[in-house]
């Protein structure tokens, strides 16, 4: 199995809502990424994930909540957004850290709209 | 000014004809990847490189680690090969850099 899977494809939240993105893999994956995408711009790295440990945070402001229950999961908790965090929410795997195991195997995204 | 630069920002083939899209970084790098997306949002590892070249099918990326230039051929371009192209690079920080993307449009 060599994919990693998100859902929902799509979600439309009202800005009190609280929803949550998941993301699977069950390659034997042991870092795992969260990104968000504008339209026509590249990905914007939010969370890394290394070893269920959470690696890197890049100043994401605190109505985004990753998870991370076991190896294969990562969750992506919403609650209180705003109508701009409405994006591609792309979900990557790679075996690990570091330039030997940093292919990263990318979800099909989650399209967030925020109103 | 950002870490990746990629050149073209947007590129117009006609099917058949040889594609080179650019990529010049500033920062130590320990792999450099060029990645595929596809409109609704799909990303495709292409390659990943730390040297020398690498060839898939019709694709060729190649690097350049001391001129920190990197650059992906499309050889025989199909309309299939529309997308948009991005160069990422892992710096020794383990942090991971995106150039803007390239947009190609292959005309039949």
């Amino acid at each position: 199995d060599t994919e990693v899977t998100q859902t929902p494809k799509h979600l439309v939240m009202g800005m009190t809502n609280k929803k949550s993105l998941k993301c699977e893999q069950h390659m034997g994956h042991r870092a795992m990424y969260w990104y968000k995408q504008k339209a026509k711009k590249p990905p914007e790295l939010m969370f890394v994930y290394s070893y269920e440990k959470l690696s890197i945070n890049e100043s994401v402001p605190s109505r985004f909540s990753p998870e991370c229950p076991n190896s294969s999961l990562l969750n992506l908790h919403l609650h209180a957004l705003q109508p701009e965090d409405s994006a591609l929410y792309l979900c990557a795997s790679s075996q690990g850290l570091g330039a030997g195991g940093s292919e990263q195997f990318f979800g099909p995204g989650t399209r967030l709209t925020v109103l | 000014k950002n870490e990746v630069e990629q050149s073209p920002q947007n590129l117009t083939a006609q099917e058949g004809e040889f594609i080179t899209i650019n990529c010049s970084y500033s920062v130590g790098i320990s792999a450099l990847h060029w990645l595929q997306q596809h409109p609704g949002g799909g990303i495709v590892s292409l390659f990943m490189l730390s040297s020398g070249k690498k060839k898939h099918g019709r694709l060729i990326a190649t690097i350049n680690i001391q001129e920190k230039h990197s650059s992906l051929h499309i050889t025989a371009s199909h309309p299939r090969d529309s997308a948009v192209y991005i160069c990422a690079v892992l710096n020794t920080g383990n942090q991971f850099y995106f150039g803007t993307g390239t947009s190609l449009t292959v005309i039949p």
